[in-house]
């Protein structure tokens, strides 16, 4: 089981690029999400999802969009990237069950917009 | 809402001694609580789970924690700190489709 994956690991975008990212796990969790790390703030959840097809927006999700086509993957998605969106992203998933199961967590990407 | 408070940005020990890392929670309902590691450049690591089963829990390498529904806290400790404790850790509140993360506390074991 590789677990958790992000793709990719390093990322350096210019202001207006957009790119995605991409998670995948192979643990067949209903549940998915994404959270940027910046310091001192702990992790904040931009964006989740609760089985295929489903998304919902999280504290942070201004400037994100995401999709969940398949049950195994979870895509962020940044249309035109700001220097704020400078952060560590960390996608996690889950079991469902009213918050009773941990999440498991992919490597990170650490993104830097110039 | 959901929120959690870790006191202490930074704590420093000394190998050997006490490690106590607090948090505080606040929850409409019963809480499921948990406590993650972060060594550096890696992604979070689950250490201890409380889904209300005993209010000690005991997790991996060493550490344990006290749920305390009166004082709403979730401390980790662990008795003697080892030079390979040294990371960032995070406590954590999940309710339904959401988790809520502390902001971390860093912790530094001097030889």
């Amino acid at each position: 089981n590789a677990g958790v994956t992000q793709t990719p690991k390093f990322r350096v975008l210019k202001t207006g690029q957009s790119m995605t990212l991409l998670c995948a796990q192979d643990m067949n969790h209903e549940y998915m999400y994404w959270y940027r790390q910046d310091p001192g703030m702990g992790l904040r959840l931009i964006h989740y999802s609760v089985g295929e097809g489903t998304t919902a927006k999280g504290e942070v999700p201004d400037g994100y969009n995401v999709s969940r086509l398949k049950k195994q993957n979870f895509l962020l998605g940044l249309e035109s990237a700001a220097p704020s969106q400078t952060s560590v992203y960390f996608c996690a998933s889950s079991r469902p069950g009213q918050g009773a199961y941990e999440q498991y967590f992919g490597p990170g990407t650490r993104l830097t917009v110039t | 809402a959901q929120s959690v408070t870790q006191l202490g940005s930074h704590v420093s020990v000394s190998e050997g001694a006490l490690v106590l890392l607090r948090c505080n929670y606040s929850s409409s309902v019963p809480p499921y609580l948990f406590w993650y590691v972060q060594y550096p450049n890696q992604g979070l690591q689950l250490l201890l789970k409380y889904t209300s089963a005993a209010t000690l829990v005991k997790g991996i390498n060493g550490f344990e924690a006290e749920f305390k529904k009166s004082e709403t806290s979730f401390h980790l400790t662990k008795p003697s700190a080892h030079m390979s404790d040294a990371a960032e850790y995070f406590c954590a509140v999940g309710n339904f489709n959401k988790f809520y993360f502390g902001s971390g506390t860093k912790l530094n074991v001097k030889p």
